[in-house]
């Protein structure tokens, strides 16, 4: 069975610290891992997408890393902002045509 | 480039109707899927249209239904309402196959009563 696992399920954090969000997966045939970060009550915002042949991917103050022989993948944030509080989802493509989402971990950053 | 758009926003329907939601897809984009979100869940998987052709469907009954039309949006109809379809309905368009990325819409809030 295809799952994927997010810990922690929320973390309380103050600005400017580093943080790290973990996803795990069952099954390493991946063909993508994505981020995403949703406000509540809104839709998905797409933040990092790994290819499986990728080991990481950077966009600004986030990195993602993969690494799909232990079915696992982190989301780094650095300097952490209150602007950064949401819920952050990972989501992976195992099978064409449909994202496997894990709860997703909510981030609260205060000042 | 205009993004996925979805409407209406937010809708309350009592238990036995019927609903219908839109989804206008990315520019560009000819493949649509549709997610369902409980409150504190992740989004599961309903169903995807790729070119009007159904492409795959997750674990729900057939009174879902979608249609995607030749500019690729989309609607999902879900018939006979139940209380458990209270949830937020999420659209992703994306150009399909292996490597892309999927763009989501702001969602529906649907509420039943």
């Amino acid at each position: 069975k295809q799952e994927v696992t997010q810990i922690p399920a929320a973390l309380s954090v103050p600005e400017g610290e580093n943080l790290v969000l973990n996803c795990s997966f069952t099954d390493s045939a991946i063909y993508n891992l994505q981020w995403f970060r949703q406000d509540p009550g809104k839709g998905l915002t797409s933040l990092l997408l790994i290819q499986s042949s990728q080991r990481e991917q950077t966009s600004g103050r986030l990195n993602a890393s993969l690494d799909k022989s232990s079915g696992r993948s982190t989301l780094y944030i650095a300097a952490s902002q209150p602007g950064d509080s949401a819920t952050y989802l990972c989501a992976v493509l195992f099978t064409l045509g449909r994202l496997y989402f894990g709860r997703g971990t909510q981030l609260t950053v205060w000042p | 480039e205009t993004g996925v758009t979805q409407s209406p926003t937010h809708l309350i329907k009592t238990r036995g109707q019927q609903v219908t939601l839109r989804c206008s897809s990315q520019s560009g984009h000819n493949t649509v899927s549709w997610y369902q979100q409980a409150l504190g869940q992740g989004p599961q998987f309903i169903f995807q249209y790729y070119r009007e052709e159904e492409n795959g469907r997750g674990n729900f009954p057939p009174r879902f239904s979608g249609l995607q039309f030749p500019n690729y949006s989309s609607e999902l109809n879900v018939n006979a309402l139940e209380l458990d379809d209270s949830a937020l309905y999420l659209c992703a368009s994306s150009l399909g196959g292996t490597s892309t990325e999927a763009f989501f819409g702001q969602g529906t809030r649907l509420t039943v009563v």
